[in-house]
């Protein structure tokens, strides 16, 4: 079957680095993507990997490693206004996102 | 209209009636795609349009129905309503169907079926 696996909450301080980590089963692979999702919003995109390796985009960076089926976000320098949930999603082999529940980062002053 | 609207925002509806959501994107992207958002569960893909005049069914089709009659829009109809549709809708888009699809959102809407 196919599957997405990320934590249902974490928390973290004003200020400090967050990973938020996601493994994927999924039939065939198309690339990893990271959304963020402010409650009662819809979700925007972050990152897109579909290569090996890290993804720097200003204080967001997003790996990959397809042996292991695993994608991390990496948030730097987090300000309250990161508090969101995020969403990792897989492309399948019908290029369909198979996504996660979303992990709701919590931040504390 | 800037990138994709929905309507209506929210929604109660009695079990029974038929429902339409509309969706419609102003960037001219080929491929659209319905969602349904429930607490604790991740997107679940309701019908996707890679292109106007084709639909496909998603994960959880049963229930709605949809069709793509131009580039534009792409209404979702729930025939007959039933309480477990109560749900956060949302209508989505990308440039293409295929690798790295970025997909847009609506801002959703909330359904309720009582």
């Amino acid at each position: 079957g196919q599957n997405i696996d990320q934590p249902t909450e974490m928390t973290a301080t004003e200020g400090a680095i967050v990973q938020i980590n996601c493994t994927y089963q999924t039939s065939g692979f198309n690339g990893l993507f990271w959304y963020q999702q402010h409650a009662g919003e819809a979700p925007t995109f972050l990152s897109y990997n579909v290569l090996d390796g890290l993804e720097e985009k200003g204080r967001f960076s997003s790996f990959l490693s397809r042996s292991k089926g695993y994608s991390y976000l990496l948030l730097k320098e987090l300000q309250m206004k990161d508090s969101a949930s995020y969403l990792c999603a897989a492309g399948d082999s019908n290029y369909q996102l198979i996504w996660g529940a979303g992990t709701k980062l919590i931040i504390k002053p | 209209i800037a990138g994709i609207t929905q309507a209506p925002t929210s929604q109660i509806l009695a079990a029974g009636r038929r429902m339409t959501l509309r969706c419609t994107q102003d960037m001219r992207h080929n491929a659209m795609y319905w969602y349904r958002q429930d607490l604790g569960l991740g997107l679940r893909l309701i019908h996707y349009s890679n292109t106007a005049g084709t639909t496909g069914k998603g994960e959880v089709p049963d229930g709605y129905s949809v069709s793509r009659a131009n580039t534009d829009d792409f209404p979702l109809t729930l025939a007959s309503a039933v309480p477990s549709q109560t749900s956060v809708y949302f209508c989505a888009s990308s440039e293409l169907a295929g690798e790295y699809n970025e997909q847009f959102f609506g801002p959703g809407t909330r359904l309720t079926v009582l």
